[in-house]
């Protein structure tokens, strides 16, 4: 059974760091692995979709990675800031199945 | 962009309540799903539907039940409530098995 873990479980950082959010997950058969952000009491927003075929993708200030074979990703953010503040869930796709199996998060708050 | 609508964003209801969640998307995608989200357990299945009236049971379907009888909508419901179902419900859904996943922005259920 798949098992996804996200380490830290919070931080929190001045304004202006840049910073690494990480993602680990036991079974490495997967399609894809999506990162999610979201706020407080809201859904979550997709942010980055890496496929297993491919090591890195990027979307503005953030950049996300994927070593397949070592079952790890991880979520980079540049230049954070206080709008950043939220959880970071990472989730995977395995073969054979319809259902993501999500981390428990990463509750960043980005200090002004 | 792909949206998927969840119809209520808070309910309340009482013990012994028969309550219906309902999540519409409109984007023709054939696979939805229905997560709870819990404080210290994080997102977990209930159920999810890979066609019109076709469904499966996910990692906790006891005390509830879903429905698809059109492709865009996909209802949770719960035949007699009680106060453990009190959760975020999130719904979800997706097309294919290269892409990533839509959330709805979430139902906040209190059983009282």
């Amino acid at each position: 059974k798949q098992e996804v873990t996200q380490i830290p479980a919070a931080l929190s950082v001045p304004e202006g760091e840049n910073l690494v959010l990480n993602c680990s997950f036991t079974d490495s058969a997967i399609y894809n692995l999506q990162w999610f952000r979201q706020d407080p009491g809201k859904g979550l927003t997709s942010l980055l979709l890496i496929q297993s075929s491919q090591r890195e993708q990027t979307s503005g200030r953030l950049n996300a990675s994927l070593d397949k074979s070592s079952g790890r990703s991880t979520l980079y953010i540049a230049a954070s800031q206080p709008g950043d503040s939220a959880t970071y869930l990472c989730a995977v796709r395995n073969t054979g199945r319809r259902a993501l199996t999500f981390g428990s998060g990463t509750r960043l708050q980005v200090q002004p | 962009d792909v949206k998927v609508t969840q119809s209520s964003r808070y309910l309340v209801k009482r013990t012994g309540e028969k309550v219906f969640l309902e999540c519409v998307q409109d984007m023709d995608h054939e696979n939805m799903f229905w997560y709870r989200q819990d404080p210290g357990l994080g997102l977990r299945l209930i159920y999810f539907s890979y066609d019109v009236k076709m469904k499966e049971k996910g990692d906790i379907p006891e005390g509830y039940s879903v429905s698809r009888e059109k492709k865009e909508r996909f209802s949770l419901i719960l035949e007699s409530a009680s106060t453990n179902q009190t959760s975020m419900y999130l719904c979800a859904s997706t097309t294919g098995l290269l892409y990533g996943y839509t959330f709805g922005s979430g139902t906040r259920l209190t059983v009282v």
